[in-house]
């Protein structure tokens, strides 16, 4: 199966603060990528998919890069209520074998 | 709207096992891919396999092969997930989650999700 390491797996962050958080593949995935949010106790959230492309809904301050093996996703201003979990996921071989990173927790500072 | 919303939660000894159902409205049953994916307590999100709606089909994750099952009852537009031979570290939330049925970039991820069933295995 193809890993995904995310990091950091954790970032203390204002409100305002510019975040970007990286997501590295074992192998290539060209832009077989996805990223979500997930607050506690609710299920994730999509938020871009095909590495770079918003999902209807989401706010434009969000943005995601890469392709190959390095991915991002940018917080471009964050907001009280982007502090989360974000979680990339790999379907390159979809619909058999997708995988998860270990997540990246935002906290306020 | 798009729903999936799951069964309740269970509590069960280990050696069971648990079946979670996913009730899918808002939508053709059978155009989607019905994924599970679960979450133990403070962990990360682990993908577990996949049913195809149309026809039945399924793909297992290696990890859970000969003790995961998954069906439908296209009736009630309803996914099935068994989990066989429960052990301690099988305690998670287990989702559902739709997914395309083709891999096309055009849109590719699991845009609706069910809100989670809590799986508690213990003595």
């Amino acid at each position: 199966d193809i890993q995904l390491t995310q990091s950091p797996s954790f970032l203390s962050a204002s409100v305002g603060d510019r975040v970007t958080i990286t997501c590295r593949a074992s192998q290539g995935i060209s832009s077989y990528l996805a990223w979500y949010q997930q607050k506690p106790g609710k299920a994730p959230k999509l938020l871009i998919y095909a590495a770079s492309t918003l999902q209807s809904g989401v706010p434009s301050r969000f943005s995601g890069s890469g392709s190959g093996t390095e991915f991002t996703l940018t917080i471009s201003s964050l907001q009280p209520e982007d502090f989360a979990t974000y979680y990339c996921q790999q379907l390159n071989s979809y619909p058999h074998g997708l995988t998860f990173g270990g997540g990246t927790k935002v906290e306020i500072k | 709207q798009v729903q999936l919303v799951q069964s309740g939660p269970e509590v069960k000894k280990p050696g069971a096992s648990v079946k979670v159902s996913c009730k899918a409205s808002g939508y053709t049953f059978t155009n989607y891919f019905i994924h599970w994916v679960r979450q133990a307590p403070g962990q990360e999100l682990e993908w577990m396999g996949i049913l195809n709606p149309s026809g039945g089909s399924t793909s297992y994750a290696q990890k859970f092969q000969g003790r995961v099952t998954m069906a439908r009852d296209t009736s009630t537009s309803t996914v099935y997930m068994d989990l066989s031979s429960l052990r301690s570290d099988d305690t998670a939330v287990y989702y559902c989650a739709r997914g395309p049925l083709l891999m096309d970039l055009s849109f590719l991820a699991h845009d609706y999700w069910g809100q989670g069933t809590l799986v508690t295995v213990s003595s």
